[in-house]
């Protein structure tokens, strides 16, 4: 039990596009989704916390407008990266949890590669 | 500030032999840590939790302790298979159900 799925797994585009990303839990509801960001060699930095129907909570430093996040239904959460630059490559992982003090659980994560 | 960090970046254990990953917490007010295992290209998968009103939770193959006093957690690996490499996070529950996650420790198993 407990998947989340998470599409694509690699996306290579140029600069200027604009990128989404799908975030499915498939056997539960997800009450909050959240979206990371891992460098190489490094952990998982905390992007934004998404509780369905509410606007997505964003950490300091990261531009809502810049990565857009919509929660829209119980299972599914997009991360859309606009106007991608080149240091926006990174990989990209979402979580999803049905309720509070539950571990998150993982998707298998996007790489995004702007050119 | 909170952080979770890791005290060994890096751990190499023979095949077989019990492996300790150890972690450290600064958020005395955390109530719940995790445990993650984290494959090269994947995301992290849980291993096990704990939550404060504990000090040890055993699952197969796996302990994790907590000590609040030092604000230090552990995991424990028992008889250390090839699969296990990869990279280890604990991860410390805080308010609003985020994750801070720790530096990481990339375990290494030798045949």
């Amino acid at each position: 039990g407990a998947v989340v799925s998470q599409h694509p797994s690699r996306v290579i585009c140029k600069s200027g596009t604009s990128v989404k990303i799908e975030c499915r839990s498939l056997d539960f509801q997800a009450t909050t989704m959240f979206w990371y960001r891992q460098f190489p060699k490094k952990s998982l930095m905390l992007m934004a916390t998404s509780n369905e129907g509410s606007k997505a909570t964003y950490e300091q430093g990261v531009e809502k407008d810049k990565f857009l996040i919509n929660h829209a239904s119980l299972t599914l959460s997009t991360l859309t990266v606009t106007s991608a630059h080149p240091e926006d490559s990174s990989f990209y992982i979402c979580s999803a949890r049905d309720r509070a003090a539950q571990p998150q659980h993982f998707g298998d994560g996007t790489r995004l590669s702007i050119l | 500030g909170e952080s979770v960090g890791l005290h060994l970046p890096t751990l190499s254990v023979q095949e077989g032999d019990n492996s300790i990953i150890n972690c450290a917490y600064s958020n005395s007010a955390s109530d719940y840590f995790i445990w993650y295992k984290q494959e090269s290209g994947k995301g992290p998968q849980f291993i096990i939790d704990i939550r404060s009103n504990m000090d040890k939770r055993q699952g197969q193959r796996v302990t994790v302790l907590l000590n609040k006093t030092v604000k230090h957690l552990s995991l424990q690996i028992a008889a250390t298979q090839p699969g296990d490499s990869a990279v280890y996070f604990c991860a410390e529950n805080i308010e609003g159900g985020k994750l801070i996650f720790g530096q990481g420790t990339e375990l290494s198993v030798k045949p």
